[in-house]
């Protein structure tokens, strides 16, 4: 059973509209991330929440917007879409500053 | 600012051979260091983790990696490949008082000839 839950699996978006991301984990972590992988960028860190609190955020833009509504959700808001924003997302979650674990990703496309 | 590097993109070896992966990372004290494995359109899978202690870690599937502060260097190594090793291998490191982000290196493409 997946313990990272990310929805949907794929997703086609048109430029300039709005799309949200789900993430749900079920490992009893208390933090959760958002990595990103594009061609250009292997594999990139975005934000990190500890007990639903954001960490750091390394995204210049404030397109990006996490929402974590319960201590095992991060959801991640993406307005204004750009055909730049097309990408993998993924979640990924741990407990303190230990082994991270990831999801299956979120496959972006914005045409 | 505190960086890994891979300097192999592609590797290639034969089914039965010996691997090693390189990676280096750049940081003033000990960073953690993790490896971690990318099959075709899967997400990541953690293979092996250094904290403290003892230099050569044991993960999963026969692989281990050596750590060493002197050469700044965190190696992956295989004594014999399978073909079901083919894939996008990524070296991490993270620092243990900051923000708990992992910092990625570029990724290795692992094929392995049958």
């Amino acid at each position: 059973d997946p313990k990272i839950i990310q929805k949907p699996k794929y997703l086609v978006a048109v430029t300039g509209s709005e799309k949200i991301l789900i993430c749900e984990q079920y490992l009893g972590h208390n933090a959760m991330y958002w990595y990103r992988q594009s061609a250009k960028k292997p594999l990139e860190f975005m934000f990190s929440y500890s007990y639903q609190k954001l960490m750091d955020n390394q995204t210049a833009s404030s397109r990006f917007q996490p929402q974590s509504s319960k201590k095992n959700h991060l959801d991640l808001q993406i307005t204004a879409l750009k055909p730049d924003d097309s990408a993998t997302y993924f979640c990924a979650s741990s407990q303190e500053n230990t082994e991270v674990f990831f999801g299956k990703g979120t496959r972006l496309t914005v045409v | 600012a505190q960086s890994v590097t891979q300097p192999d993109a592609r590797v290639t070896v034969s089914e039965g051979a010996s691997l090693q992966l390189r990676c280096k990372y750049s940081y003033s004290g000990t960073p953690y260091l993790f490896w971690y494995v990318q099959y075709q359109r899967q997400g990541l899978q953690l293979l092996l983790k250094y904290y403290s202690g003892d230099p050569v870690v044991q993960g999963v599937n026969g692989f281990e990696a050596e750590f060493s502060k002197s050469d700044s260097s965190f190696h992956l190594r295989k004594a014999s490949v399978h073909w079901s090793d083919s894939a996008v291998y990524f070296c991490a490191a993270s620092i243990p008082s900051g923000s708990w982000q992992l910092i990625f290196g570029s990724g290795t493409q692992l094929t392995v000839m049958p």
